[in-house]
Parts: structure tokens; sequence; C-alpha cells
């Protein structure tokens, strides 16, 4: 069963103080890690998506990377308007049908200013 | 830019009654999700459903729920009899094509089973 562990639950940082959110993931066979940004009531809003290991992704103040068994997020130079829980997902399998998300539980990030 | 939408944004029923979620896909997309998050929990997925058929579906995807494309554009999610523990957010899902697109979702629907 594909598993995925994000770390840590919460995170408080003041405005302009950088930090990575941990994804963890056991799959077989991963296609494909997701971070999505989940805002309160509302749907998960996409990042970035990273297919091996060693790739990166950069929007703005976020950077994702990808390792065999971990994925960060690392924020820079946070602004109050990052506060949200970011949503790690991966998509994994073997052959044509698999095609679901498993998302971890998510980091719940709080920027003050 | 194109959007996932959902209908209604907050569903309140009684246990036991039937209720219709609606989704309005991405309209080139051709892979459909229904995911779920109970409040504090994660994002669980439900069925997916490609080519008028269900592709796959989850242990939680039991005989209570079916999906349908009863046209060209929506994708709808039956729930023929509520329990309380269906209340969650229930968010449609879409996406273009194959393996490793990104799937683009919904605002959700909270549904609330009294």
């Amino acid at each position: 069963e594909d598993q995925v562990t994000q770390s840590p639950e919460a995170l408080r940082l003041q405005e302009g103080e950088s930090s990575s959110l941990n994804c963890s993931y056991t799959v077989s066979g991963l296609r494909g890690l997701f971070w999505y940004r989940q805002d309160p009531g509302k749907g998960p809003e996409f990042l970035f998506t990273l297919y091996s290991a060693g790739e990166e992704k950069e929007k703005e103040r976020l950077k994702a990377t990808l390792t065999k068994k971990e994925s960060f997020l690392h924020i820079t130079a946070p602004k109050p308007e990052d506060s949200a829980t970011y949503l790690c997902a991966v998509q994994a399998g073997v052959g044509g049908s698999n095609y679901k998300l498993t998302f971890g539980k998510g980091t719940l990030l709080t920027v003050n200013p | 830019e194109p959007e996932v939408t959902q209908t209604p944004s907050h569903q309140v029923t009684q246990m036991g009654q039937e209720v219709i979620l609606r989704c309005v896909p991405i309209s080139n997309h051709l892979y459909f999700y229904w995911y779920r998050q109970i409040l504090g929990q994660k994002v669980e997925f439900l069925v997916s459903f490609y080519n008028n058929e269900i592709s796959e579906k989850s242990e939680i995807f039991d005989d209570q729920f079916s999906v349908e494309r009863p046209d060209g554009s929506n994708f709808t999610l039956k729930i023929r009899s509520t329990k309380l523990e269906d209340s969650a957010m229930y968010f449609c899902a879409s996406k273009e094509r194959g393996w490793t697109d990104t799937q683009y979702f919904g605002p959700g629907t909270r549904l609330t089973v009294l």
C-alpha cells in the first residue's frame, strides 16, 4: 500500500524566515509526486509535479525537490499570504490503470507578519 | 483560465436520503475523479472514471455510491442512502491525459448529513 508522510504537521514562521517542509513516501513505482496548496474550505490548488530523483521546480518563493525517498518544499522569505496547508501526493503503480493520487495529511503553515 | 466547478457548494441532508453532487470538469479533459476529505483528515481517493466507465474505485466506494457522466460536460457522484459518516468535503478533479498529467481540483461540495 502506498504511504505518504508529511512533517511537520504544523509550522509557524515569522515573515522572511525561510524553512522546508518534508514529504516522505513509500510506493511501488513512483510515476509522479505532486505538491498542492489548500486554503481553508477550498480545493487543492496545484503547485508542482516532480517525476524523477534530482528534479527541482521553482515558483516565486517556493522550490520543490525530489529524492528517491522524499521531497522537500523549500519556502524562501515567506509572506503572510503563503499561509495555507501544503499537501503532498503521489501517483504510483505499474500498468495503465492506476491514476489515483495518494495524499499525505499535509503541513499547516502559518506565516506571521 | 479553465477550472473545475462544483455544485452545490454546501449540501445539508437527512440520514438515509439520496444526494447528487455535480461537477463540470475542464472541457478538454478525459479523466475524472472524486475524492473526499473528512474534517481534519487527509484527502482520500474514491473513484476514477475514463471513457464512460469506472477505472478504479477505493474500498470507500461501496454500493451506495455511483458516478455518471450524463452528458458531455457534467460528472456526478450519487450517494443513495446517506450515513452520518458520509459528512465530508467532496472534491471533483480532472486531467487531460494519462499517467503523469496533473489533476486539477474543484472547490468542493461540503456535505453535511444530519
